[in-house]
C-alpha cells in the first residue's frame, strides 16, 4: 500500500545552518511527490513538486527511487522558514489524490 | 482572487448530529477534494468531486457524503457525528487532469464534536 513517512516530528536548527527534512515513500507505481508548507496562521500551500525540478525559496528536493526518498533541503536556513512541512504522494495519476505524511515542524532559531 | 473559501471557520456539534461544510473553489478550478486533518496528523483524503459527481473516495464511511454544484462549489456532509470526527476539514481545488500542478487549499473548518 502507498505510504508517506516523515520520521521527524520536530526539527530545530540555527539560522544559517543547513536543513534537511526527510521523507520516505512506499508506492508500487511511478511516484509523483510534493512538498507542502504551512506557515503560522496561514493555509497549506504548495512549496515544490519533483516533476518541475524547481527551487523555491532556496529549497530543493531530489527524488531518489532507489532509496524511495524525497528529502527537502536548504543550505542556509532562515527564521522565516519556520513552519510545518508536509511531504505528499500523488497516487491516482492525473486525476489522483494525495497521501500526506504526518508533517515535520521546522523551527529556525536566531 | 479570494482563492478557496470555506465556511464556517469553526463549528461545535453534539455527538449524533449532522453537519454540512461548504467550499468555494479558486476561480477557474473545476475539481474539489476534501481532506480531514486530525490533530498532529497530515491531511487524509475523503473524496473528490468533478462534474457534480464523486470521482474518487478515500477510506471513509458512508456517513461522509458530498455534493458539487454547477458553479463548482461543494458541500461535505457528515451524519451521526462521532467524537472522532473532530478535526480540521480542508477543501482543496484544482483543475481536472492537472492534479500534478498542485492543489489550492482553503483555510479549513475546525469541527469539534462534544
Amino acid at each position: 500500500a502507498q505510504r508517506v513517512t516523515q520520521p521527524e516530528k520536530l526539527l530545530s536548527v540555527f539560522k544559517g545552518a543547513p536543513v534537511e527534512l526527510k521523507c520516505n515513500y512506499s508506492y508500487s507505481g511511478s511516484p509523483e511527490l510534493f512538498w507542502y508548507v504551512q506557515y503560522s496562521r496561514q493555509r497549506l500551500q504548495l512549496l515544490l513538486r519533483h516533476i518541475s525540478r524547481e527551487s523555491i525559496k532556496g529549497f530543493t528536493a531530489d527524488l531518489n527511487k532507489g532509496e524511495t526518498s524525497f528529502h527537502l533541503k536548504k543550505p542556509f536556513a532562515q527564521e522565516e522558514d519556520s513552519a510545518m512541512y508536509y511531504c505528499a504522494l500523488n497516487y491516482g495519476g492525473s486525476q489522483g489524490n494525495l497521501i500526506f505524511g504526518k508533517g515535520t515542524k521546522l523551527s529556525v532559531k536566531p | 482572487d479570494a482563492g478557496v473559501t470555506q465556511s464556517p471557520t469553526h463549528l461545535i456539534k453534539t455527538r449524533g448530529q449532522q453537519v454540512t461544510l461548504r467550499c468555494s473553489p479558486k476561480s477557474g478550478h473545476d475539481t474539489v477534494s476534501w481532506y480531514q486533518q486530525a490533530l498532529g496528523q497530515g491531511p487524509q483524503f475523503i473524496f473528490q468531486y468533478y462534474e457534480e459527481e464523486e470521482r474518487q473516495r478515500g477510506n471513509f464511511p458512508d456517513r461522509f457524503s458530498g455534493h458539487q454544484f454547477p458553479n463548482y462549489s461543494s458541500e461535505l456532509n457528515v451524519n451521526a457525528l462521532l467524537l472522532g470526527d473532530s478535526a480540521l476539514y480542508l477543501c482543496a481545488s484544482s483543475l481536472w487532469d492537472r492534479v500534478t500542478y498542485g492543489y489550492t487549499f482553503g483555510s479549513g473548518t475546525r469541527l469539534t464534536v462534544v
